[in-house]
């Protein structure tokens, strides 16, 4: 595709559940990044993959985040067992050809009941 | 380590005005720093960078910044304010020296342009 797609682009769920975000990157761009937005915290950086790898996973706010990419392309961000402070803006950025710019999907909005 | 500092969480100027968007930077290596705007409801577009040529670095929509290593910073400005550049602006700077280059962000200021 033409940028970076995120789906869903919002979701509402349940305290305890679980929740799956999907990003899908721009063709043929093998680093792939996952924010968060929050009004008390701001932009904070969660995880980075090359290509189906995550070298850096340091952002991961807890064990119930999770993240996977499949095929060097598609990425799934889960959270399990939601809480109310897991409430944010989900975003995801690709990168590729050697540049350093990332580029951002219109991220998915989270908000947990 | 790395950090930015936005000073200002909410800047006004009127349409035509200049708009001065203030970042400083701290970093242990060589920085490379980012100015992304972020319309409402969308995600973050790339304004300009700075990779270590020009310390003076033109954008999109008529913004530049310029880096000064003497006081860490990399103030975002525009000789003429426009009503379409209401957003909110977010200062980056990128730990390239480690595996990836995950951006650390400021917290942001929001621009409001009156006419």
């Amino acid at each position: 595709g033409a940028g970076v797609s995120q789906s869903p682009s919002n979701k509402v769920t349940e305290k305890g559940k679980d929740v799956e975000l999907r990003c899908d990157p721009i063709s043929g761009h093998t680093a792939l990044y996952w924010y968060r937005q929050s009004l008390g915290q701001g932009l904070e950086f969660l995880i980075y993959f090359q290509g189906n790898s995550a070298p850096d996973k340091s952002g991961l706010p807890s064990d119930r985040f999770s993240a996977e990419r499949t095929g060097g392309s598609v990425s799934t961000l889960t959270i399990q067992r939601t809480q109310q402070e897991d409430s944010a803006v989900y975003l995801c950025a690709s990168q590729g050809g050697g540049t350093l710019e990332q580029y951002f999907g219109p991220g998915t909005r989270l908000t947990v009941t | 380590a790395q950090s930015v500092t936005q000073l200002g969480s909410h800047v006004s100027v009127s349409e035509g005005a200049l708009v001065l968007l203030r970042c400083n930077y701290s970093s242990s290596v060589p920085p490379y720093l980012f100015w992304y705007v972020q319309y409402p409801n969308q995600g973050l577009q790339l304004l300009l960078k700075y990779t270590s040529a020009a310390t003076l670095v033109k954008g999109i929509n008529g913004f530049e910044a310029e880096f000064k290593k003497s006081e860490t910073s990399f103030h975002l400005t525009k000789p003429s304010a426009h009503m379409s550049d209401a957003a909110e602006y977010f200062c980056a700077v990128s730990a390239f020296n480690q595996a990836g280059t995950a951006l650390i962000f400021g917290k942001g200021t929001t621009l409001s342009v009156s006419s």
